[in-house]
């Protein structure tokens, strides 16, 4: 059982270029969500899903998109990288179930913006 | 708007010492609060939820309204539970985390 993996777990671009980290949930979860983590910060969320084919901004969205195209997928898309956004992503899988407040945390990217 | 505050960046104790991470919170619903635990070269995991009132590995969190304050208790500290430890609230659908304590349990 797989859980949440994230794709790539490490990279390294150039400012302006783009990516896009994809994450990937094998538990049939409807909710899914993108965090980043910085130093001193703790996660702040930066988009979510609710469900296959709805996304929603969170507390740091300026920068990113995102896309749920297949309930199992998360995309987070960066078009034009900036230093600023050198930081490790995290993404997270829950159930809309009863009880479904325990997150499901994926193993992070580290993503380095020159 | 919804906050989680953690005060104590770092929290340095010998084996066997009483510990306390401190959280508290700003939200005017009411709240759901979590606390998650990342140890070394793991994945952020749930160590215990509000609503369970449970006690997972000796630790405790009880939910102060009053204080608006959700602290992580256990009496007797191990080596193993070194760690970054995260608060949480939910908040309709989406989770606020505060900025983390790094717990360190020296020997």
């Amino acid at each position: 059982n797989a859980g949440v993996t994230q794709t790539p777990k490490f990279r390294v671009l150039k400012t302006g270029q783009s990516m896009t980290l994809l994450c990937a949930q094998d538990m049939n979860h409807e909710y899914m969500y993108w965090y980043r983590q910085d130093p001193g910060m703790g996660l702040r969320l930066i988009h979510y899903s609710v469900g296959e084919g709805t996304t929603a901004k969170g507390e740091v969205p300026d920068g990113y998109n995102v896309s749920r195209l297949k309930k199992q997928n998360f995309l987070l898309g960066l078009e034009s990288a900036a230093p600023s956004q050198t930081s490790v992503y995290f993404c997270a899988s829950r159930t809309a179930a009863g009880g479904g407040e325990k997150l499901f945390f994926g193993s992070g990217t580290q993503l380095s913006v020159l | 708007a919804q906050r989680v505050t953690q005060p104590e960046k770092l929290l340095s104790v010998f084996k066997g010492a009483p510990v306390e991470l401190k959280c508290n919170y700003s939200y005017s619903g009411s709240p759901e609060l979590f606390w998650y635990v990342q140890y070394s070269r793991q994945r952020l995991q749930l160590l215990l939820r509000h609503i369970s009132r449970e006690s997972i590995k000796g630790f405790t969190a009880d939910l102060n309204k009053g204080e608006t304050s959700f602290h992580l208790k256990k009496p007797f500290a191990q080596e193993e539970d070194s760690a970054m430890y995260y608060c949480a609230l939910k908040a309709f659908n989406k989770f606020y985390f505060g900025s983390g304590t790094k717990l360190n349990v020296k020997p």
